[in-house]
């Protein structure tokens, strides 16, 4: 089946700096990588996709650039902001995986004020 | 914030008991799917109901079973508890048929602790 990493599992930045953090996966049929943020005590929250015909998507502060050849994807956050630190989990899935999402482990993102 | 509820937000049971869950889907969805999310992990499919019927299924015991009922929402229920069930339960809403069926939205989730 697929399996997806993320890394790093934390990460610390300051205020108005860039964040990013990285998946790969191993099944090169996935054709489809959403990003999720999760709050404490709240379930995740759908911030932004990508499908695999497209290399980069953004949203105002917000981008995923995707690798196929690599097979690994991003979330790149700019001029972060201290209501953007959360737990981040990137996914993919595809026809192949029976319509369920491969989670990888999450990220911590901690915007210092 | 997404359409999806679920019911109850907290639960204690002790080993062995069953308990039922409980997911509202959203508006327009037609789709459940169920995770289960361990302290500190990813989310990890357990199943899909779409048309009343499971579709698809991941690596979990038949002790974790559910239903999809005509108004689209959906009951987990699992059987002789064990103290690694313990996780929170998310309920994920999607549509089937209309585009971007890819798409799933999470609901709170309901927090499970089993003593």
């Amino acid at each position: 089946g697929e399996n997806v990493e993320q890394h790093p599992s934390t990460l610390s930045v300051q205020e108005g700096d860039s964040a990013v953090i990285k998946c790969t996966y191993s099944d090169s049929a996935s054709n489809y990588f959403p990003w999720y943020k999760q709050e404490l005590g709240k379930g995740p929250q759908l911030i932004i996709d990508i499908r695999s015909n497209v290399g980069e998507k953004k949203d105002q502060r917000i981008a995923v650039t995707l690798n196929k050849t690599a097979k690994h994807f991003s979330l790149h956050i700019t001029e972060t902001q201290p209501e953007d630190s959360a737990v981040y989990f990137c996914a993919a899935s595809g026809p192949h995986t029976g319509n369920q999402f491969y989670f990888g482990t999450g990220t911590s993102l901690t915007v210092i004020p | 914030e997404t359409g999806v509820t679920q019911s109850p937000t907290h639960l204690i049971k002790t080993r062995g008991q069953q308990v039922t869950l409980r997911c509202s889907s959203q508006s327009g969805h037609n789709t459940v799917s169920w995770y289960q999310q361990a302290l500190g992990q990813g989310p990890q499919f357990i199943f899909q109901y779409y048309r009343e019927e499971e579709n698809g299924r991941g690596n979990f015991p038949p002790r974790f079973s559910g239903l999809q009922f005509p108004n689209y929402s959906s009951e987990l229920n699992v059987n002789a508890l064990e103290l690694d069930d313990s996780a929170l339960y998310l309920c994920a809403s999607s549509r089937t048929g209309g585009g971007s069926e890819e798409t799933q939205y999470f609901g709170p989730g309901t927090r499970l602790l089993v003593l």
